[in-house]
């Protein structure tokens, strides 16, 4: 069984900051991970991933996010925050293999000050 | 561009009615799900079905059904509402490919008021 936990549940960031939000997971097998984010009122919307290769994955406006076996770990980083980046972002792991449905974290919410 | 649409946006009904929201994909994707967000954000799986098989969660109450008439529609039936099924219902789509099912593509959600 697949788990992933968000430690943080709020982050509060000012414009031009960076931010690093933090996802660990436990699985023994291969694994996929991703992380979606999600404006309010809205559905999430897909950031990135990573199955294998390069541990350090870039994604859509400005994300980024590394890969660490040895922590098992996932952690999302944008050099500097926008506004618009406000939303509540989620972790996500599935079994690599089997078609399986994603299981997501619980969430933080980013809030970025002007 | 949303590629996956819900209906309605929101639906408030009282204990023991019975509701059905719709979830259409026009992304040609084999494999859909419901998802149900509480007032936490936390997401749980509810059910994950393509023209093969259909994954019901074990935790989803019984009053809880998919129903599909084509791999484009995958609707969402409430038999007899309770007031812990106040939530954001989340539809979503894939394809289905050699690893996992990479990436989904989500609905805005229906927003459902028990009271």
């Amino acid at each position: 069984t697949q788990t992933v936990s968000q430690s943080d549940a709020h982050v509060t960031v000012f414009e031009g900051d960076s931010v690093e939000l933090r996802c660990n997971y436990s699985y023994g097998g291969s694994i996929y991970l991703s992380w979606y984010i999600q404006h309010h009122g809205r559905g999430l919307q897909f950031l990135l991933k990573y199955y294998s290769g390069n541990p350090v994955v870039q994604g859509v406006n400005g994300f980024e996010a590394e890969f660490s076996k040895s922590d098992s770990s996932f952690h999302l980083r944008k050099a500097s925050v926008h506004w618009s980046d406000s939303a509540v972002y989620f972790c996500a792991v599935s079994a690599a293999q089997g078609g399986r449905a994603l299981i997501f974290g619980t969430g933080t919410t980013v809030s970025v000050s002007p | 561009e949303t590629a996956v649409f819900q209906t309605p946006n929101y639906h408030v009904t009282q204990v023991g009615n019975e509701v059905s929201f719709n979830c259409k994909q026009t992304l040609g994707h084999d494999t859909m799900y419901w998802y149900k967000q509480d007032s936490k954000k936390l997401l749980k799986i509810m059910f994950s079905y393509n023209n093969k098989q259909l994954i019901v969660n074990e935790t989803v109450p019984r009053r809880f059904s998919p129903q599909s008439s084509d791999k484009a529609h995958l609707n969402l039936r409430i038999k007899s509402v309770e007031p812990e099924d106040s939530a954001v219902y989340l539809c979503a789509s894939s394809q289905e490919t050699g690893i996992s099912n990479e990436r989904l593509f989500f609905g805005h959600g229906t927003k459902l008021s028990v009271l």
